[in-house]
């Protein structure tokens, strides 16, 4: 099946900074979600992309579904300590429509902030 | 408050002895599904339904059934544990397709000595 390699595997940063992470498939995917793990709890829905080139934002989070449709991108801006957990992307497989139940998962961005 | 339920939160069993993690959700949500998370390796797909009687395979379905009976709740079966079943299980639902997120349960931590 499709897979999605997701970099970096872990980042440690210091409080303030900027952070990025990124996602790519061999394959097309026509959706792309960014999720977000807290220590001891199910991930969380944070950014929605339907639209290749699509930019959108959620605060301090911003995430673009790239052009060839084969990649996208989270940035978050000014790290705070709550920033800390597992970053996963995520893509529908086989073409994505959304009438499919199958969402594959990168395998996470793990993110440290230093105070 | 709209949530998907998963019972228990930790478990340990004995290889071979058939367990059943149970999940509900009360969001009328149509699909469900149920993930297995290792180190390293991210969440991988084990079953999903699409709808009450409607269910397919993942990535990772060898061992484990599920079924779908009522729309509410989508239990996931290990007829017989074995130690690399020992994983952090998530079930999860959504909405329609135009609602693409699924939405987690807080999980369930297995361990199969």
């Amino acid at each position: 099946g499709q897979q999605l390699n997701q970099s970096p595997q872990s980042m440690f940063i210091q409080e303030g900074e900027d952070v990025s992470m990124n996602c790519t498939s061999s394959s097309i995917f026509n959706t792309w979600l960014w999720y977000k793990q807290d220590p001891g709890e199910g991930p969380v829905l944070l950014i929605a992309l339907y639209k290749a080139g699509e930019l959108t934002s959620n605060g301090r989070l911003t995430a673009q579904f790239g052009i060839t449709r084969k990649d996208s991108f989270l940035n978050i801006s000014a790290s705070i300590p709550s920033d800390v957990g597992i970053y996963f992307c995520a893509g529908y497989d086989r073409g994505g429509s959304g009438n499919t139940g199958k969402l594959i998962f990168g395998q996470g961005t793990t993110l440290q902030v230093k105070p | 408050e709209a949530q998907v339920t998963q019972n228990p939160r930790y478990l340990i069993t004995v290889t071979g002895k058939k367990l059943t993690v149970t999940c509900s959700q009360n969001m009328n949500h149509e699909y469900m599904s149920w993930y297995r998370q290792d180190p390293g390796l991210g969440l991988r797909q084990i079953y999903y339904s699409m709808n009450v009687e409607v269910t397919d395979k993942g990535d990772v379905p060898e061992g484990y059934k599920v079924s779908r009976k009522e729309k509410r709740n989508f239990p996931l079966i290990l007829e017989s544990p074995s130690p690399n079943q020992t994983s952090l299980y998530f079930c999860a639902s959504r909405g329609g397709s135009l609602n693409y997120g699924y939405t987690f349960g807080s999980g369930t931590r297995l361990t199969v000595v």
